[in-house]
């Protein structure tokens, strides 16, 4: 049983470039969730998606970041015109379904170093 | 709003002693509650949850209990492991925004041989 994928598992942009990080979420599961992680700090919510819908976006900056669900394929996130505050640990999470206290199970992370 | 306060660390034990790792929580509906666990390098692992008050999840030795009481989720262990050694996030979700965990900002635990 795969756990949830997340590619690639370092990325290093220079500032200005676009930054994709890919997960695949647990089989079976059709509810995604990014989360960010600055060093030493706890994750923050970015953004809930289900298979070709944004859900709940309310922790996504405003501005350059944008993310995606598609029908077939891996959930991406998408840092365009990327800073040096960008680099961070994004992780993905997956849940079978987005009830309360559902569990969410993590992939490894994606660690971003902007340049 | 909607937060969780954890004890900072790093916190450094002997093998064999007695971990108590504070958490409360601040939120307007009825939070279920987590910990997680993060080893050096990896992603996030639940380690355990409740959903309810009064509530005790448990795994490999680990205990906590949803008080309500004192809007505390504290976690325990008797008798630590040098694996033990981890960063420890305490977390909830709201069921008006379940979607949404809120994480603590993490426990670093260091268990000496």
């Amino acid at each position: 049983n795969a756990g949830v994928m997340q590619n690639p598992r370092h990325l290093v942009r220079r500032r200005g470039q676009e930054a994709r990080l890919r997960c695949s979420p647990m089989k079976g599961h059709s509810h995604v969730y990014w989360y960010r992680q600055l060093p030493e700090e706890g994750l923050k919510f970015m953004v809930y998606l289900q298979k070709e819908n944004i859900i709940d976006e309310s922790g996504m900056p405003k501005e350059r970041f944008s993310a995606e669900f598609p029908k077939e394929g891996p959930s991406i996130l998408r840092i365009q015109q990327v800073v040096r505050g960008d680099s961070a640990a994004y992780f993905c999470a997956s849940s079978p379904s987005g009830g309360a206290g559902d569990t969410q199970y993590f992939g490894p992370g994606t660690r971003l170093t902007v340049l | 709003g909607d937060s969780v306060t954890q004890m900072e660390g790093p916190v450094t034990l002997s093998e064999e002693a007695f971990l108590t790792i504070n958490c409360t929580y601040t939120a307007t509906g009825y939070p279920s509650l987590f910990w997680y666990v993060q080893y050096p390098g990896e992603g996030l692992q639940l380690l355990l949850k409740a959903t309810k008050a009064d509530d005790k999840g448990s795994n490999k030795g680990f205990e906590a209990t949803y008080r309500k009481e004192t809007t505390s989720f504290h976690l325990e262990k008797g008798s630590v492991q040098v694996s033990d050694s981890a960063v420890y996030f305490c977390a909830l979700s709201l069921y008006s925004s379940a979607s949404k965990i809120i994480f603590g900002s993490g426990t670093r635990l260091s268990i000496r041989p």
